[in-house]
């Protein structure tokens, strides 16, 4: 039963350019959480998704960030026209039945935009 | 939305030594998990605790949610121990989220 996984597990960036990271769930779980790391800090809250529904996404920002989990396929974290303060560590976490159940991240994107 | 504290921010041991994590929060909790970020930045489950006592090998964990705090603690520690450990309590009003603490950077030297 593989874990959650995402990938690329590096991607770089150029500033402007757009990013896409991706997010499997482990099998079975319907609830994906995104989470923002930046160095030497915790984990920030973003984006809580279940299938093909936005649930909460109070941690966004406002622009440039567009978060989906369609019916089919993967979570998809997308940042447009990246600038340099997007460079983080992105973590996706999923769960069988919402928070109040144990939540298991994946291994993490790292985003470098220069 | 929940406040979270976690002591000591810095922590450095030898091998072999025994220690004592805490986490405070400020509200009412419905679920509550413990990892261990390694140096590599894998954050790896460590307790789903929300409240009780729990105990796997070395670690155990107790979280007394009446009085708004969780404590990991870690015996014999070994280098292999050395990371970052976060607490995370999910927010017992919405539900919809784990809220990271700052996190406690423990250092074991052999």
């Amino acid at each position: 039963n593989a874990g959650v996984m995402q990938n690329p597990r590096h991607l770089v960036r150029r500033r402007g350019q757009e990013a896409r990271l991706r997010c499997s769930p482990m099998k079975g779980h319907s609830h994906v959480y995104w989470y923002r790391q930046l160095p030497e800090e915790g984990l920030k809250f973003m984006v809580y998704l279940q299938k093909e529904n936005i649930i909460d996404e109070s941690g966004m920002p406002k622009e440039r960030f567009s978060a989906e989990f369609p019916k089919e396929g993967p979570s998809i974290l997308r940042i447009q026209q990246v600038v340099r303060g997007d460079s983080a560590a992105y973590f996706c976490a999923s769960s069988l039945r919402g928070m109040n159940t144990e939540a298991f991240f994946g291994q993490g994107t790292r985003l470098t935009v220069v | 939305g929940i406040q979270v504290e976690q002591s000591p921010p810095d922590l450095i041991l030898q091998e072999g030594a025994n220690s004592t994590l805490r986490c405070n929060f400020s509200d009412s909790v419905n679920n509550l998990q413990w990892f261990h970020q390694n140096p590599w930045g894998q954050l790896i489950n460590l307790f789903y605790i929300p409240s009780g006592t729990k105990q796997n090998g070395r670690l155990s964990a107790t979280t007394v949610a009446t009085e708004r705090y969780s404590l990991l603690y870690i015996s014999s520690s070994q280098t292999t121990d050395s990371g970052v450990y976060f607490c995370a309590p999910g927010d017992g009003t919405s539900g919809s989220r784990l809220t990271f603490g700052e996190g406690t950077q423990l250092t074991v030297n052999p």
